[in-house]
């Protein structure tokens, strides 16, 4: 099983709209619809952003929000914040109990 | 207030065996539908999943790593153990648990991780 393809790095200005990708293949990303999202300052415990694709857990803001098409995913975050400036992985099910990962985009919030 | 915890030695030696250990609060392993996984991230590189394990004691691993993997539970502890055995400095990498739900398909509470570094 092949890591999930993120661009390494992202930037925006506040209150500006950016979207990560995440692409992998029939066999996780484009076969499931069990794709999720994570925020991760470094030093601290990665936060469930979206599950199922676009699912938001309680308490995740709106501005974050999911998406998919065939077999790449998209996490998009709108009006940007400083304090969104963090990694981002995402991870999908890949069949029979088992999960790919990203390997993680920075943003930078200019 | 769920919190999950890893711990173990920061330093190993190539071919020697590793044991993290997984402490959490705020859920039971004893509850139905409950799992800790373990996730790894070497430097630089993308986050690989690495086993999981059920309240009712399933155990789940990565294909890849299967044949160096165990995950135990210690459910009147509130703790998961993974070890690994056979080290080498390809394994160095930030280890991670996370609690899962059968049949959710995604983590929902993190640790903050452990670096753990192979070398001579």
């Amino acid at each position: 099983q092949s890591a999930l393809t993120q661009p390494a790095s992202v930037s925006g200005s506040p209150g500006q709209s950016i979207t990560i990708a995440c692409t992998g293949t029939s066999s996780d990303v484009g076969g499931y619809d069990y794709v999720s999202w994570y925020q991760h300052h470094p030093g601290t415990a990665p936060k469930l952003l979206i599950y199922d694709v676009n699912k938001r857990p309680s308490g995740v803001s709106n501005r974050f929000s999911g998406s998919k098409s065939g077999n790449t995913a998209s996490l998009t975050i709108s009006g940007l914040q400083s304090d969104d400036e963090a990694d981002y992985f995402c991870s999908s099910y890949s069949g029979t109990t088992t999960w790919v990962f990203g390997g993680g985009t920075k943003l930078t919030v200019l | 207030q769920i919190t999950l915890k890893e711990s173990g030695p920061t330093l190993v030696r190539p071919t020697q065996t590793l044991t993290l250990t997984c402490s959490f609060s705020g859920f039971s392993l004893s509850t139905g539908g409950v799992g800790v996984g373990w996730i790894r991230q070497p430097p630089g590189e993308a986050l690989e999943w690495l086993a999981l394990i059920y309240w009712d004691g399933d155990e789940r691993y990565s294909p890849s790593l299967s044949s160096r993997l165990t995950i135990t539970r210690d459910t009147s502890k509130n703790r998961v153990v993974l070890t690994m055995t056979h080290m080498d400095p390809v394994d160095t990498a930030s280890y991670y648990c996370a609690r899962y739900w059968q049949g959710r398909y995604y983590f929902d509470y993190w640790g903050q991780g452990t670096l753990v570094t192979v070398s001579s």
